[in-house]
């Protein structure tokens, strides 16, 4: 069981605008940044979005984060079938001597 | 374009200690925390720990008792070692590039991950 909650998948059709939340709470991301990544089959996990809500260079701008309290968000624009993939987000967690914790992962699917 | 490679044998016996070692290309380790991740098969990513050029770790307290990270800024790899494994430590293990701050979920820059079984 995951210590940010996901919901396991999402789908939608071309063109159409799909979020994933990420709940957590408030020794993660209530008081520390999310950071999202996209895992395509059979590759390794790839940065997505972090500081919340900050692209790396390279990342389309039809994806974009966003946090508010204890939950954050991943929102998808335009779906493309090449965005069908896993998504996880991740946040620091304050708890003991503090640790990444990782969602469970939302499994896209474009229709 | 900072590059990430792991290495290390894919098959470990139960019980016995596995090995991996993380070579950096394309920049320096130097001030950044260097993770290792893993995903076994069909699940979900598991954070096992990090190290700094300086030798600070910080581990997943539920692999804390068996897990040993280490750092060769020299030759820009760290490494992982993992005692006592059973058929649950089977996994994709990758090394990731952390940030500069000890609280930064933000992995920048992942290796391919390497598969290790666990196996008689």
């Amino acid at each position: 069981q995951s210590v940010l909650t996901q919901p396991p998948s999402a789908s939608g059709t071309p063109g159409q605008r799909v979020t994933i939340s990420c709940s957590g709470s408030s020794s993660n991301i209530g008081r520390n940044i999310v950071s999202w990544y996209q895992q395509l089959p059979g590759a390794a996990p790839k940065l997505l979005i972090y500081n919340n809500n900050q692209r790396p260079s390279g990342v389309r701008d039809r994806f974009s984060g966003s946090k508010s309290g204890t939950s954050a968000s991943l929102a998808i624009s335009g779906l493309q079938s090449e965005d069908e993939a896993d998504y996880y987000c991740a946040a620091w967690d304050d708890s003991l001597n503090g640790l990444v914790v990782f969602g469970g992962g939302t499994k896209l699917t474009v229709l | 374009q900072v590059q990430l490679q792991e290495s290390g044998p894919g098959l470990v016996k139960p019980s016995e200690t596995l090995s991996l070692t993380c070579s950096v290309s394309g920049g320096s380790i130097s001030g950044y925390f260097c993770n290792w991740i893993r995903q076994p098969p069909g699940k979900g990513l598991e954070w096992i720990g990090y190290i700094n050029d300086s030798g600070y770790t910080n581990y997943n307290p539920t692999l804390k008792s068996r897990v040993s990270i280490s750092v060769d800024a020299s030759k820009n790899q760290f490494s992982l070692k993992l005692a006592s494994v059973t058929a649950a430590d089977a996994a994709v293990y990758y090394c990731a590039r952390g940030g500069f701050n000890y609280y930064d979920s933000t992995l920048d820059y992942w290796g391919q991950g390497i598969l290790v079984t666990v196996s008689s």
